[in-house]
């Protein structure tokens, strides 16, 4: 099962920044918070993964909270093809761990 | 540099039958995963392939079964196909030491 809590849907003004909530009270030390995309009709898409430090690269910026607990995806300046469902994933980043997806946010970006 | 390539891209069987989906992986990975996606729903781990061996498994029944060759592709296969086997099904590699998958496009695999 998913260790992960995402608000069903999310709606964001195109140009605005997008910040995707996620819950993750359970994580243990070792484990990493993922982000992936699924834009409609094709396979998700990796954003950006993280262990405590925040992050950032060109799809995005990830912020964890101190206690790991929580963390938010930040899409800087949302645009149209940004709309997607996102899944934001707890696992060990070690051989043989699969993908565990839960059911994710839905963001609607609109002009 | 060719991603990860699913074949085919939809597919309409009859209940009963059987199906055999192909995933050739992104140029370098090793490593292969398939996921079902019912509609509405987030991807489902089914289970992955390293170096010829499955190694970990979803809760999905033994009608689903798969392979890896020596080039790394995979194939999926599912017998005694059901109404509620319809969904999209995604192959996933990555490297052995994973931080990023990447993930094909799928098949629309619909039993009637």
């Amino acid at each position: 099962d998913a260790k992960t809590t995402q608000p069903t849907s999310m709606d964001c003004a195109e140009g605005r920044a997008a910040n995707l909530p996620c819950n993750h009270s359970t994580i243990s030390g070792n484990e990493y918070v993922y982000w992936y995309r699924q834009i409609h009709s094709q396979g998700p898409q990796y954003i950006i993964h993280g262990l405590k430090n925040n992050e950032t690269n060109e799809m995005a910026s990830l912020i964890i909270t101190e206690d790991r607990k929580s963390s938010t995806l930040i899409l800087p300046h949302a645009t149209l093809r940004d709309t997607a469902v996102y899944y934001c994933i707890v696992r060990v980043s070690q051989a043989g761990t699969a993908l565990i997806f839960g059911k994710g946010t839905t963001l609607s970006v609109s002009s | 540099d060719a991603g990860v390539t699913q074949s085919p891209t939809h597919l309409i069987k009859t209940r009963g039958q059987q199906v055999t989906l192909r995933c050739s992986p992104k140029s370098g990975h090793d490593t292969v995963s398939w996921y079902q996606q019912a509609l509405g729903q987030g991807p489902q781990f089914i289970f992955q392939y390293y170096e010829e061996e499955e190694r970990q498994r979803g809760n999905f029944p033994d009608r689903f079964s798969g392979h890896q060759f020596p080039n790394y592709s995979s194939e999926l296969n599912v017998n005694a196909l059901l109404l509620g086997d319809s969904a999209l099904y995604l192959c996933a590699s990555s490297l052995e030491q994973p931080y990023g998958y990447t993930f094909g496009s799928g098949t629309r695999l619909t039993v009637v």
